[in-house]
């Protein structure tokens, strides 16, 4: 079965850091392209990251560029993205998204929970 | 960025009828390969989002033939020929053709 688990994600205070994994099974995850999706509570979906599938190109949305850096691991079939210098405007649900041919963004993690909060 | 428009915002529909949500985009979005990258998914309640279709008019496995979607340039359309209860939530559309990808708003699907 093709799944994506994340792990990470929580409660933490304005400027600090933290770093979010996607761990990945049931598909070949280093023929694939992954991004970052997040979505504010109550609110709409906001990409934010894409990773080559050998890592070897990068995007960011303009709102995280030189504060999150998206990474892989091949050999252990792991997305990560490690989120510096945190908001409060960074509060939101993060998704990890396999990228398929035809850019479809056909397989989404269950989502975990980042709160900036004092 | 290219920016997407959703209408209706809200959308309440009476089951066994048809419901359409229009996406406008700001400018068009045809990648190298000739192809328009514009995706709907939907996302139910305590739910990741789900793709629906992708360039435009291609249904992801899986999903009823109740929905297609259609258009070009910039103004597309997603259909839903008869509304059944598990298509309640809210529906999104997507372009992946330039970075950053951009959603519209989403639209909420109701039930009347």
């Amino acid at each position: 079965q093709e799944q994506l688990v994340q792990f990470g994600g929580g409660v933490v205070q304005p400027g600090r850091s933290l770093r979010l994994s996607c761990a990945a099974s049931g598909f070949s995850f280093r023929s694939h392209g992954m991004h970052w999706v997040r979505q504010a509570p109550g609110k709409g979906l906001e990409w934010v990251a894409v990773i080559w599938y050998d890592g070897s190109n990068k995007y960011y949305a303009d709102s995280v560029k030189g504060r999150f850096t998206v990474s892989r691991d091949n050999s252990q079939n792991t997305l990560y993205l490690q989120m510096n210098s945190l908001r409060a405007e960074d509060t939101a649900v993060y998704y990890c998204v396999r990228w398929n041919d035809d850019r479809r963004s056909d397989l989404w993690s269950q989502g975990t929970k980042v709160t900036v909060s004092s | 960025d290219i920016v997407l428009t959703q209408s209706p915002l809200s959308s309440p529909v009476t089951l066994g009828q048809p419901a359409s949500i229009s996406c406008r985009s700001s400018q068009t979005f045809v990648y190298s390969d000739g192809n328009t990258y514009f995706n709907w998914l939907h996302q139910r309640p305590g739910q990741p989002p789900r793709l629906l279709i992708y360039k435009i008019s291609n249904r992801i496995s899986g999903v009823p033939d109740r929905f297609s979607g259609s258009g070009a340039g910039t103004d597309f359309t997603l259909k839903i020929s008869r509304v059944e209860a598990e298509d309640v939530g809210i529906y999104y559309c997507m372009q992946a053709t330039e970075f950053p990808h951009t959603f519209g708003q989403g639209t909420k699907l109701e039930i009347k």
